[in-house]
């Protein structure tokens, strides 16, 4: 079993929807939650962060953390063509620990 | 943020031949991380590599395939030694941002294909 589950999709929304993106994970000693997103050709960049359980919001993008089903979510609200990309979760045990990866969603946000 | 410059963005390689991958970043970090991404799968982290000493290889990575150099805090390369087709993929350096974010910042990436 993978450390970390993430459908790849691809998901194809028309522009204006909400965007619910996922990720699972087995190991319950991750307590730091991130999402990056991905443009073509280009590197991840950080998107969100979270610590331990609970949600942040940033915008039109909201991170909710479920400790004890060990699932992570992403929202996307008002989806725009700019959203279009890649999004990559991952997980870290401490500041001092390594990152831990999901395979990354493709989402197409159309017109 | 701190500023990742990665060379070369991209390239096309025979078989059994090498290349080094350079990564520049635009201030003094501790540790540099070297990741594989291949199409359709997470990244993969390969090593991560220190200044001062010797590069920490993840399980599957051996330092006779993927050297490293970290000669100062702010510049790493990488080398993709003897290559062969299953080395195409896209290699990304990154440096971690400290404690306010938790979170790495990545290169652009070098996109490697190897015929």
């Amino acid at each position: 079993q993978k450390e970390v589950e993430q459908d790849p999709g691809p998901l194809s929304v028309p522009e204006g929807a909400i965007v619910s993106l996922n990720c699972t994970y087995s190991n319950s000693a991750f307590q730091y939650f991130m999402w990056y997103r991905q443009y073509s050709r280009k590197g991840p960049e950080l998107l969100m962060y979270t610590y331990s359980s609970g949600n942040k919001e940033d915008g039109r993008f909201t991170a909710q953390v479920d400790k004890s089903s060990k699932y992570i979510s992403l929202f996307i609200r008002d989806s725009q063509p700019s959203d279009s990309a890649t999004y990559l979760c991952a997980l870290r045990g401490s500041t001092l620990g390594r990152l831990y990866f999901g395979r990354g969603t493709q989402l197409t946000v159309w017109p | 943020s701190a500023v990742i410059s990665q060379k070369p963005s991209r390239d096309i390689c025979q078989r059994g031949t090498s290349l080094t991958i350079q990564c520049q970043v635009d201030s003094q970090v501790t540790m540099m991380f070297w990741y594989r991404q291949q199409p359709g799968q997470s990244l993969t982290l390969i090593a991560t590599a220190n200044q001062g000493s010797e590069a920490t290889y993840e399980s599957g990575f051996v330092i006779d395939k993927f050297p490293i150099s970290r000669p100062n805090l702010t510049f790493s390369t990488l080398t993709v030694s003897n290559m062969s087709p299953e080395d195409s993929s896209i290699y990304l350096c990154s440096v971690e941002e400290g404690q306010l974010n938790y979170g790495y910042t990545f290169g652009s990436g070098t996109r490697l294909t190897v015929v």
